[in-house]
């Protein structure tokens, strides 16, 4: 089976940078997903990584360390539209569905 | 730009009631799932399908059923909805030849049974 742990919560001051990691467990690997959604919202893709290195797309970053089952989602400049709940997702085989952490719920305070 | 739709964004429905959720992308996606989302547990998988006909039990299928009938519409169906299936539902789509993990989600639907 596959598991995903992310943190439950993070805080981060307007302006600021936070991380959000994720850790997983997989049978197989081809790749990690990063997803946005804001409450009442839908999901929106972000990022994804299927190998080692730092992704960068605007004020957001995602970074993969396949030797260590971990990476994690870099926001740059907070702002506080950011405000949302982050998921990361991973495909352990290349025609399998993606199976989603459970969610960060980031909150950005002034 | 890709746009999945789902029928309904509320619905409250009786114990035992047969329930129709349906879901349309106009992208011509091969790949079409359905999800269930809970406070704290994230997105849970409940069916999937890569093909028209065709459909794939995800992790959480109990209770449910779903048609994909045409490409383009995915059809989740509670055959006697029980209360521990109220819940927000969600659709999504996805090309085998688009960027890799891209998910495109529709709205919602937030299902109570009561």
């Amino acid at each position: 089976g596959q598991s995903l742990e992310q943190p439950s919560e993070v805080t981060a001051v307007e302006g600021a940078i936070v991380q959000i990691n994720c850790t997983y467990q997989t049978s197989g690997f081809y790749g990690l997903s990063w997803y946005q959604q804001h409450d009442g919202g839908a999901p929106t893709f972000l990022s994804y990584n299927a190998l080692d290195g730092l992704e960068e797309t605007g004020r957001f970053s995602s970074f993969l360390s396949r030797s260590d089952s971990y990476g994690y989602l870099l926001l740059q400049e907070l702002q506080m539209k950011d405000s949302a709940s982050y998921f990361c997702a991973v495909r352990d085989k290349g025609n399998t569905p993606l199976v989603f952490g459970k969610g960060t719920r980031l909150s950005v305070i002034a | 730009d890709v746009k999945v739709t789902q029928s309904s964004r509320y619905l409250v429905k009786r114990t035992g009631e047969k329930v129709f959720l349906e879901c349309v992308q106009d992208m011509d996606h091969e790949n079409m799932f359905w999800y269930r989302q809970d406070p704290g547990l994230g997105l849970r998988l409940i069916y999937f399908s890569y093909d028209v006909k065709m459909k794939e039990k995800g992790d959480i299928p109990e209770g449910y059923s779903v048609s994909r009938e045409k490409k383009e519409r995915f059809s989740l169906i509670l055959e006697s909805a029980s209360t521990n299936q109220t819940s927000m539902y969600l659709c999504a789509s996805s090309s085998t030849s688009g960027r890799a993990d891209e998910q495109f989600f529709g709205p919602g639907t937030r299902l109570t049974v009561l």
